[in-house]
């Protein structure tokens, strides 16, 4: 059984370029979130979608957005990358959007911006 | 709001004392709550988690945890520490409005000496 698969699994990139990071959720699960996590910092919550739409998002600019698929495989987009934008972006799914549901992560994807 | 306060950015104890991680969490509605765990170089993995009944929750490796909703704590303890306990702790909490977003307290990073 496959869990949480995160790809690139590090990326080095230059300011003002745009970066693509990609999730493939657990078996069986269908709602996928993402989270930025800076060195020494615990993981912030960019966004989540469900059923291919966005359905929640965290207080992180426009230059953030993704997409789901609907094989419920994700993908985060950075545009005009800033030096802040560096840090391990971590994919998290579950099955549906309940609060209890736990969430299982995959190993992140560490980017660094020059 | 939501916040989640992780007391002790770093906690050390030798091999076979006692673990205490504290967390203490702000909420208007009762929470959700998790314990995660980061080994370096990975994503996080679930060590437990309180929904709804009794108060004193077992998870993975030992570690259970306590919810006191008259302390708003959430405190992880293991009787016994093992060198393989040696990790990044994350709190984190959600509720019913925000479907299933969690908010993460700044971790605890412990070490055990042999």
């Amino acid at each position: 059984d496959a869990g949480v698969t995160q790809s690139p699994t590090h990326l080095i990139k230059t300011r003002g370029q745009q970066v693509t990071l990609r999730c493939s959720p657990k078996s069986g699960h269908d709602t996928v979130s993402w989270y930025q996590q800076a060195l020494g910092q615990g993981p912030q919550f960019i966004f989540q979608y469900y059923e291919e739409e966005e359905r929640q998002r965290g207080n992180f600019p426009d230059r953030f957005s993704g997409h789901q698929f609907p094989n419920y495989s994700s993908e985060l987009n950075v545009n005009a990358l800033l030096l802040g934008d560096s840090a391990l972006y971590l994919c998290a799914s579950s099955l549906g959007q309940g609060y209890n549901q736990p969430q299982h992560f995959g190993d992140g994807t560490r980017l660094s911006i020059l | 709001a939501q916040s989640v306060t992780q007391l002790g950015s770093h906690v050390s104890v030798s091999e076979g004392a006692l673990v205490l991680l504290r967390c203490n969490y702000s909420s208007s509605v009762p929470p959700y709550l998790f314990w995660y765990v980061q080994y370096p170089n990975q994503g996080l993995q679930l060590l437990l988690k309180y929904t709804t009944g009794a108060t004193l929750v077992k998870g993975i490796n030992g570690f259970e945890a306590e919810f006191k909703k008259s302390e708003t704590s959430f405190h992880l303890t293991k009787p016994s520490a093992h060198m393989s306990d040696a990790a990044e702790y994350f709190c984190a909490v959600s509720r019913g409005s925000t479907l299933g977003r969690l908010y993460f307290g700044r971790g605890t990073q412990l070490t055990v000496w042999p």
